[in-house]
């Protein structure tokens, strides 16, 4: 079963405007981290924006915040005011114990996102 | 200064052919990684080393085999390479629990 789910393949936005890109995850681990990667054309894993699972209030880093939605088991990743560069390829991810002391993260497929003019 | 780099960047061989992709990172990070993203961008764990040892190893086929000869370094052989094993191979590491992957930019392997 996956257990990081990103449904939307692709996604259109006009600049300026706000985006919401979706995942939603799957773990019995009542500890475990959240977090989205930026993947630009150029082919780098930037790292954005990480939500830890006792964490209270949803993370924000300048333009990115993260909808933290623990009993829905959803992390969304909201984009504000868009601009070209954040053209990317958006990955969510999800840290959790593989064995004591250590940790798989864990991907989505990805979500596509094309900001127009 | 570069934290996790890869070498090479690009690497085309012949099917059969045995080779490898070296990483290090400067972040004095013990824990490090290797990740395969294929033709439809899909990240999957391969290998993940603490302290040099190995400490998951996802199903990955035998003809790969990562070494790290100290906790800053983790190597990749792949022997024997197939088409299939055209991908991109990322290396990450770790700190702290909480911490993201930083990751290395990635080798681009093909296989013809």
């Amino acid at each position: 079963a996956q257990k990081i789910t990103q449904t939307q393949p692709g996604m259109f936005v006009q600049e300026k405007e706000a985006v919401t890109l979706d995942c939603t995850y799957d773990t019995s681990d009542p500890s475990y981290g959240l977090f989205w990667y930026k993947q630009p054309s150029s082919g780098e894993m930037i790292f954005l924006i990480y939500q830890g699972s006792y964490d209270q209030q949803n993370a924000t880093e300048g333009r990115y915040s993260l909808n933290f939605q623990k009993a829905r088991k959803s992390a969304n990743l909201v984009i504000s005011a868009s601009q070209l560069g954040d053209s990317a390829m958006y990955f969510c991810a999800m840290r959790e114990s593989f064995t004591s002391g250590t940790y798989k993260y864990i991907f989505g497929t990805g979500t596509r996102l094309k900001v127009l003019a | 200064d570069t934290a996790v780099s890869q070498t090479p960047k690009y690497l085309v061989t012949q099917m059969g052919n045995d080779k490898s992709i070296k990483c290090e990172q400067n972040l004095g990070h013990d824990t490090m990684y290797w990740y395969k993203q294929d033709s439809k961008k899909f990240l999957k764990i391969m290998f993940s080393y603490n302290n040099k040892e190995l400490i998951i190893n996802e199903t990955v086929p035998n003809r790969f085999s990562p070494k790290s000869p100290d906790k800053a370094h983790l190597n990749l052989h792949i022997n024997s390479l197939e088409l299939g094993d055209s991908a991109v191979y990322f290396c990450a590491s770790r700190g702290l629990v909480n911490s993201p992957l930083h990751f290395g930019n990635g080798t681009r392997l093909t296989v013809t």
